[in-house]
């Protein structure tokens, strides 16, 4: 069945420092591949999407691309700050029920100052 | 911009309580969604919903239930609470017409059944 796989976490890092959150997925098909984004004591928001192979999505100096040789979606900003301190979802959307989900465990990601 | 609201952030209840989730969205999206989400397991699906009235299993329905009798309204409802239930539990809806269908999320009900 389809599935996400992440890397677990907790991720620390100082404040500008490179991120990479690696995500990949197995899934009938070529999904749509989210990355949401939860900030403590919040529910989850869309940080960004792609909807098909090599579709990169980019928001907030976030990026990933959508790698369909690789099954990957990789999180990915070049420079972190204190306020991007949160948890991080990779998720597909089934192709062949719209309706369908999948997420991954969640990656917390502590940046110190 | 789309609101999804959850009746209560924090809630405490006793084992074998009736306990009632309510959510509400203001953007007429036709699908709601019910989700838990536990350390280490990311989100599970419970239940969903894509029209009044109108409901299905998700991959962890048993001890819950739903109803939509509105629209815009989508109630979570545990018919006698376990401590195996105390979790984070997220509303989320998305309409069939905005493809990718993706999910807006309310802010989420800790509950703890002691």
């Amino acid at each position: 069945g389809d599935s996400v796989t992440q890397m677990e976490g907790p991720v620390t890092l100082s404040e500008e420092a490179c991120l990479t959150i690696n995500c990949t997925y197995t899934a009938t098909g070529y999904p749509s591949l989210f990355w949401y984004v939860q900030y403590p004591g919040e529910g989850l928001q869309l940080l960004l999407k792609a909807t098909k192979a090599d579709d990169k999505g980019s928001n907030k100096g976030f990026e990933a691309t959508y790698r369909k040789e690789t099954t990957s979606f990789h999180l990915e900003k070049g420079s972190v700050q204190v306020s991007d301190s949160a948890v991080y979802f990779c998720a597909l959307n089934a192709v062949y029920n719209f309706n369908k989900f999948y997420f991954g465990s969640g990656t917390k990601l502590n940046v110190k100052p | 911009d789309v609101k999804v609201t959850q009746s209560s952030r924090y809630l405490v209840k006793r084992t074998g309580e009736k306990v009632f989730l309510e959510c509400v969205q203001d953007m007429d999206h036709e699908n709601m969604f019910w989700y838990r989400q536990d350390p280490g397991l990311g989100l599970r699906l419970i239940y969903f919903s894509y029209d009044v009235k109108m409901k299905e299993k998700g991959d962890i329905p048993e001890g819950y239930s739903v109803s939509r009798e509105k629209k815009e309204r989508f109630s979570l409802i545990l018919e006698s609470a376990s401590t195996n239930q105390t979790s984070m539990y997220l509303c989320a809806s998305s309409s069939p017409g905005q493809g990718p269908y993706e999910q807006y999320f309310g802010p989420g009900t800790r509950l703890t059944v002691t």
